[in-house]
């Protein structure tokens, strides 16, 4: 089945930096690349997602990037804001089935 | 809309009880999934339905039961809890499997 790979685990960064979590997954097949943010005690919601005939999305702040031959792709956040502190969850949704897989999350932590 | 619905918000229970998690939405969504949530493993899947009639498992679906007799519920039965299935249980639906998934507000589970 599909695997995901989230890094970092942890990532610190102040305010008004750059901040980038990067995933990897294993099945050439997946087609579908949705990002959640999850607030502490909340339940995840979509932030912006992409599918495999896109190299690149933007949400204003938020991107996107995918590299199918590499089978990578990163979630970048610009200008930082104490807000955007939380947990991402990147995911990959195989193309074999209907199944979608989360990476392990990472922790943003935007100091003010 | 109500959105996404989850009973009950927190569960006790002894090792060897059975319950019922219950999960409902109003947006006539297709797909629906269960997930359970443990610190440092991400989301993982346990069932999934693409219409009512139809589920398959996930990537951690023993010790778990669900059918799908109508659009709107996805329940999920737990046959004999055990002190590993201490977790915190999201519902989540979407149009399709590739479409944005949203999450209900979660059932924290504890398992004695």
């Amino acid at each position: 089945g599909e695997n995901v790979e989230q890094h970092p685990s942890t990532l610190s960064v102040q305010e008004g930096d750059s901040a980038v979590i990067k995933c990897t997954y294993s099945d050439s097949a997946s087609n579908y690349f949705p990002w959640y943010k999850q607030e502490l005690g909340k339940r995840p919601q979509l932030i912006i997602d992409i599918r495999s005939n896109v190299g690149e999305k933007k949400d204003q702040r938020i991107a996107v990037t995918l590299n199918k031959t590499a089978k990578h792709f990163s979630l970048h956040i610009t200008e930082t804001q104490p807000e955007d502190s939380a947990v991402y969850f990147c995911a990959a949704r195989s193309g074999s089935n209907y199944k979608l897989t989360f990476g392990k999350g990472t922790l943003l932590t935007v100091n003010p | 809309n109500a959105g996404v619905t989850q009973t009950p918000k927190f569960q006790v229970l002894k090792t060897g009880q059975s319950m019922t998690l219950q999960c409902a939405q109003d947006m006539n969504h297709e797909y629906m999934s269960w997930y359970r949530q443990d610190p440092g493993m991400g989301l993982r899947l346990i069932h999934y339905s693409v219409g009512a009639g139809i589920t398959d498992q996930g990537e951690v679906p023993n010790g778990y039961n669900v059918s799908r007799s109508t659009t709107e519920d996805f329940p999920l039965r737990l046959l004999s809890a055990a002190p590993s299935q201490t977790s915190v249980y999201f519902c989540a639906s979407s149009y399709t499997d590739w479409e944005t998934q949203y999450f209900g507000p979660g059932t924290r589970l504890l398992v004695l």
